[in-house]
């Protein structure tokens, strides 16, 4: 099983800010990871999928980037609706995994 | 408007069975593969099932293997999760999610329907 390692657990930002987050596999996942949004009592929205292509009406701030073992997803301004909770996901291999998520809180 | 809506949640004991299903209505159902991904209060996501467009192949996570059966009816455009005994650590929210047909990712999210499994 591909394991998946977010960090940091917690990050504590302000609007404006930027936002760094890391996932990174135990195994190559190639360019197989996708990332997710998830807010309070919402189920996750779609971010990014193969590593770097932002999903419809994904706002340009969020950008993916990374290959192999290690990616990032970078929020370059954070607005007030960005604080959330955010999973990275890989398609590479069965079984499917998740990240233990990254919340972004103000 | 694409939607995915779940419903058949509730309370069951421990040992007990449960059938979710997930209305899809806005886009041709039976193109696209469909999953099951749950979230345990407070925790993070976990793959549960997926089955093919045309329910010929299906996969489950080895925490629900032979206890939980994924199955579709396309001409009700409706997703399924027949769940049999069931234990505590199976209390989540489940989600039905449909499978991008372009890239490999979950595209669309159903709102998920809270099982609750307690003595």
């Amino acid at each position: 099983e591909i394991v998946l390692t977010q960090s940091p657990a917690t990050l504590s930002l302000s609007p404006g800010e930027r936002a760094t987050l890391s996932c990174r596999a135990s195994q190559s996942v190639t360019s197989y990871l996708v990332w997710y949004q998830q807010k309070p009592g919402q189920a996750p929205r779609l971010l990014i999928y193969d590593a770097s292509n932002r999903a419809t009406g994904i706002p340009a701030r969020f950008t993916g980037s990374g290959s192999g073992t290690d990616f990032t997803l970078t929020i370059s301004s954070l607005e007030p609706e960005d604080f959330a909770v955010y999973y990275c996901h890989q398609r590479s291999d069965w079984p499917l995994t998740f990240g233990g998520g990254t919340k972004v809180e103000l | 408007e694409l939607q995915l809506s779940e419903s058949g949640g509730g309370l069951v004991q421990p040992g007990g069975s449960l059938r979710l299903s997930c209305a899809a209505s806005g886009f041709t159902f039976s193109m696209y593969d469909m999953s099951w991904v749950r979230q345990a209060p407070g925790k993070g996501l976990e793959w549960v099932s997926v089955i093919s467009a045309d329910g010929g192949s299906t996969y489950y996570a080895d925490s629900v293997q032979g206890r939980f059966t994924i199955s579709r009816d396309n001409t009700k455009n409706t997703l399924f999760l027949q769940m049999n005994s069931l234990r505590g650590e199976d209390t989540a929210v489940y989600y039905c999610a449909r499978q991008s047909r372009t890239a490999r990712c979950w595209d669309h999210w159903g709102q998920g329907a809270l099982v609750t499994v307690s003595s």
